[in-house]
């Protein structure tokens, strides 16, 4: 069965402070992996795309990391700020033709404090 | 650009009322999709469209109806709401091309409460 996990399900760190968000899957074939952003009371905004052959990608202070091996990405945030809390979700893409191919974790509710 | 524009923001329904949630993309998008998403369960793929007059069920479509007439709307339509279909509901959309990397492009958001 195709899922995506994360964890953890929320987290409250420091201004100032880094901290590391997971996601595992079991979505086969895999074509890609998105982390998006969601703001409270917005839409989910894409942050990143990891494909198969990528290990690590940074934008900004978001760094992702996919093993691919292990069916494992990380979502690491460096010197956070008071705009980085939000809710982060990881979104697989499965390799198929058809329409209905993203499978959504729950989301890591963050929350950076001063 | 617009994007995907949702409409309305908030509304309270009581149970039984019949709405519509708007959905327009000025992005020339072919694939169409409504999510809603309770605390706890994340985005759950409610109905979805792959072009004008083409459209499928979600993960849980039961309740809900929609129709693709245009590229650009997508309406969501609740004939008799219930309770149970209190929510935050998303429209989202993203190209069927070669270009298509699976990056869905979201609305704002619709808050719906059903007393």
């Amino acid at each position: 069965k195709n899922q995506v996990e994360q964890s953890p399900q929320s987290l409250i760190i420091l201004e100032g402070k880094n901290c590391t968000l997971q996601c595992n899957y079991t979505v086969s074939p895999f074509s890609n992996l998105r982390w998006y952003k969601q703001d409270t009371g917005r839409g989910p905004v894409s942050l990143t795309i990891m494909t198969f052959s990528e290990n690590t990608k940074s934008n900004g202070r978001y760094t992702a990391t996919l093993d691919a091996d292990t069916k494992q990405s990380s979502l690491h945030i460096t010197a956070s700020q008071l705009s980085d809390s939000a809710s982060y979700i990881c979104v697989v893409s499965a390799r198929e033709t058809g329409a209905n191919n993203l499978f959504f974790g729950t989301g890591t509710r963050l929350t950076v404090i001063p | 650009n617009a994007g995907v524009t949702q409409t309305p923001k908030f509304q309270v329904l009581k149970t039984g009322q019949s709405m519509t949630l708007q959905c327009a993309q000025d992005m020339n998008h072919e694939y169409m999709s409504w999510y809603r998403q309770d605390p706890g369960m994340g985005l759950r793929l409610i109905h979805y469209s792959v072009g004008a007059g083409i459209t499928d069920q979600g993960e849980v479509p039961n309740g809900y109806n929609v129709s693709r007439s245009t590229t650009e709307d997508f309406p969501l339509r609740l004939l008799s709401a219930a309770p149970s279909q209190t929510s935050v509901y998303f429209c989202a959309s993203r190209p069927r091309t070669v270009s298509d990397t699976g990056e869905l492009f979201f609305g704002e958001g619709s808050r719906l409460t059903v007393l």
